[in-house]
């Protein structure tokens, strides 16, 4: 199975960009990078996802390396509403989303 | 409001006694899944249903059942709850299985503490 590999807690200032590393080296070519991320005392929350091309949409942009063994979601301006753990996921063969540990990020005031 | 619903939110049982979590959704989604989510573990995948009447099993299905009579209903079930079925658990729904296009969305959780 595809795994992909973050750090575990980064932290940011307040309306500034974040930029989320996310390592996926065995990444198949048909596969999939999606990101959720979950807030505090609820339910994960879908954010993005991407193939090959940079791909951008209200919430974040993901910028997906040219060889796709890495990608990074990008914050571009982040407000204490977006402290929260981060999943960057790949599909597994049997279509399933193979699910990390995450990135805690934490949004400095 | 396009969503899945979860109840209850909360329970606290003992060993043994039966339980059932309802999972719910109105989006017409024909993909549901039941996951459990444990400190430093992540989400596991417990079971997934493609469509009614089909159901398979995920990562972590011992000790649950499930069944889909209905396209919106999503029934997890544990038999005989253990202390080690103390979790958090989330149901999900997709339009299709998620392998490409289709983003998951989650209910708000249930906490389940078995004493």
């Amino acid at each position: 199975d595809a795994k992909t590999t973050q750090p575990n807690s980064m932290e940011s200032n307040e309306e500034e960009p974040v930029h989320l590393p996310c390592n996926h080296s065995t990444i198949s070519g048909t596969d999939y990078i999606h990101w959720y991320r979950q807030l505090p005392s609820q339910g994960p929350e879908y954010v993005i996802h991407g193939l090959t091309s940079n791909v951008n949409n209200r919430m974040a942009s993901l910028a997906i390396a040219e060889d796709r063994k890495s990608s990074t979601l990008i914050l571009h301006r982040a407000t204490l509403r977006d402290a929260a753990v981060y999943y960057c996921i790949l599909r597994d063969l049997h279509y399933q989303l193979i699910w990390g540990a995450g990135t805690k990020l934490i949004i400095k005031p | 409001e396009a969503q899945v619903t979860q109840n209850p939110r909360y329970l606290i049982t003992v060993t043994g006694k039966k339980l059932t979590v309802t999972c719910s959704q109105n989006m017409n989604h024909e993909y549901m899944s039941w996951y459990r989510q444990d400190p430093g573990l992540g989400l596991r995948q417990i079971y997934y249903s493609m469509n009614v009447e089909v159901t398979d099993k995920g990562d972590v299905p011992e000790g649950y059942k499930v069944s889909r009579k209905e396209k919106r209903n999503f029934p997890l079930i544990l038999e005989s709850p253990s202390p080690n079925q103390t979790s958090l658990y989330f149901c999900a729904s997709s339009l299709a299985p998620v392998a490409e296009d289709y983003e998951q969305y989650f209910g708000p959780g249930t906490r389940l503490t078995v004493t």
